[in-house]
């Protein structure tokens, strides 16, 4: 067992470009969560998706963020025309029972200049 | 408006002293309580957790209290060793069968050899 596996570890862009962070989840399981994670804000809830299905995303910013799990093997969270405020590692977790425990990857630290 | 909301926001124990950190929520539905530490560079893992029809949870040398009426729990971390030093984050979700994890801001606790 992997684990959660994010990639890349590390992603630096421009401001204006598009940035996109993958996700897969450990196998098996059926809901994959996306949070962001800043030192002012802390652990924010992004989206989830269960069976592959989008459930809550209401922690995504309206805008320029959306996310996918085109198959069970993996999630997408793209963020277009990114800003400096963007900048944040995003973590992704997955679970086989709901909220009771998630399994986090490692993150992706995005940095946008 | 934090659901979730933790204390101190950094703490520093000496070897074998008895660290405590203090949490506390809003939402009277909430019902479970994990415990999540990270150390710096990978993502949260799962410490401890609590369900709200218990006070008491112990796991080696983890405790939790928790107290349905005041709405607050605390993490003892027994015989504090400096590879506990990490950032431990209290976080809640409910009613039962809620997907949903919601995070308090986190704990960073050093220890000191």
């Amino acid at each position: 067992n992997a684990g959660v596996i994010q990639t890349p570890r590390h992603k630096v862009t421009g401001k204006g470009q598009e940035a996109t962070l993958w996700c897969e989840p450990i196998s098996g399981h059926s809901a994959v969560f996306w949070y962001r994670q800043t030192i002012v804000q802390g652990l924010e809830f992004l989206t989830y998706f269960r069976n592959q299905a989008p459930i809550d995303d209401s922690g995504m910013p309206k805008e320029r963020f959306s996310a996918q799990m085109p198959n069970q093997s993996h999630s997408t969270l793209k963020i277009q025309s990114t800003q400096p405020q963007d900048s944040a590692v995003y973590l992704c977790a997955s679970s086989s029972r709901g909220a009771e425990t998630l399994y986090f990857g490692s993150g992706t630290r995005l940095t946008v200049l | 408006q934090q659901q979730v909301r933790q204390s101190p926001q950094s703490l520093t124990v000496w070897e074998g002293e008895t660290a405590i950190l203090n949490c506390s929520y809003e939402n009277s539905a909430f019902d479970y309580f994990p415990w999540y530490q990270q150390f710096p560079g990978e993502g949260p893992a799962l410490l401890i957790a609590i369900r709200s029809v218990s006070d008491k949870k112990e796991d080696g040398g983890f405790t939790i209290f928790f107290n349905k009426r005041e709405k607050n729990l605390s993490l003892h971390i027994k015989d504090s060793q400096p590879g506990d030093s990490a950032t431990y984050f209290c976080a809640a979700s409910g009613p039962s069968g809620s997907w949903q994890l919601i995070f308090g801001s986190g704990t960073q606790l050093t220890v000191m050899p």
